[in-house]
């Protein structure tokens, strides 16, 4: 099974600055078919996930654009241009190339 | 508007068995796979298993595998869990999710306590 790992686990910002979160992956996240399946996804206190980014850096509807996806093969970033107090949560990434899917542990942001 | 409505879920001793059910509306439910995936108190998510649109083709995490059965009638608009041989660790909540290049629209969940 990939195994994907999440760095940092807890992520202190202040508001206003930029954050940044690393996910790897035990084996190349490249499918056959060209695409990279490799999403990413906010919880906030109390809620269900909601997606944030598809396919390595396609945003999706409604989320602000402070967030962006990047990387490939097996190393993925997601950048917060400037945090702003709503994006206390945990952040999560997911790959969706390889069966079963898995998540990484989580990173927790929260306010300094 | 696209919504996921899960339930079924509740207190169940260790060995039961459970039926968890997601209702699906705001969208052609019969043209996306559908995944369930779970959260244990205070945990990270933890994928359960899926299913393609037609239901002939399942996957199960190894933790659930042989005990628990994903299925679908696209006719009700309505995703399935099966859950039997249920253990402690399998306390959690239980979302129902629509596949889109991923887990794409998350339902509230259903809450599955496993204990005597």
């Amino acid at each position: 099974d990939v195994v994907m790992t999440q760095s940092p686990l807890s992520l202190p910002v202040t508001l206003g600055q930029p954050a940044s979160i690393s996910c790897r992956s035990s084996q190349s996240l490249v499918y056959s078919d060209g695409n990279t399946y490799l999403n990413w996804f906010q919880q906030r206190p109390g809620q269900s996930p909601r997606r944030l980014i598809y396919k390595v850096s396609n945003r999706d509807s409604g989320v602000p654009d402070r967030f962006s996806g990047s990387g490939s093969g097996t190393d993925f970033t997601l950048k917060i241009s400037r945090v702003e107090a709503e994006d206390v949560g945990v952040y999560y990434c997911m790959q969706g190339t390889h069966w079963p899917r898995r998540f990484g542990q989580g990173t927790k942001v929260e306010i300094k | 508007e696209v919504q996921l409505e899960e339930s079924g879920g509740g207190l169940v001793q260790p060995g039961g068995s459970l039926r968890l059910s997601c209702s699906a509306s705001g969208f052609t439910f019969g043209t996306y796979a559908m995944h369930w995936v779970r959260q244990a108190p205070g945990k990270g998510l933890e994928y359960v298993s899926a299913i393609t649109t037609n239901g002939y083709t399942t996957d199960y995490a190894d933790s659930v595998k042989g005990r628990f059965t994903i299925s679908r009638d696209n006719s009700k608009n309505t995703l399935y869990l099966q859950m039997s041989g249920l253990r402690p660790d399998d306390s959690a909540i239980y979302y129902c999710v629509r596949d889109f290049w991923g887990m794409e629209v998350w339902g509230q969940g259903t809450t599955v306590t496993v204990s005597s």
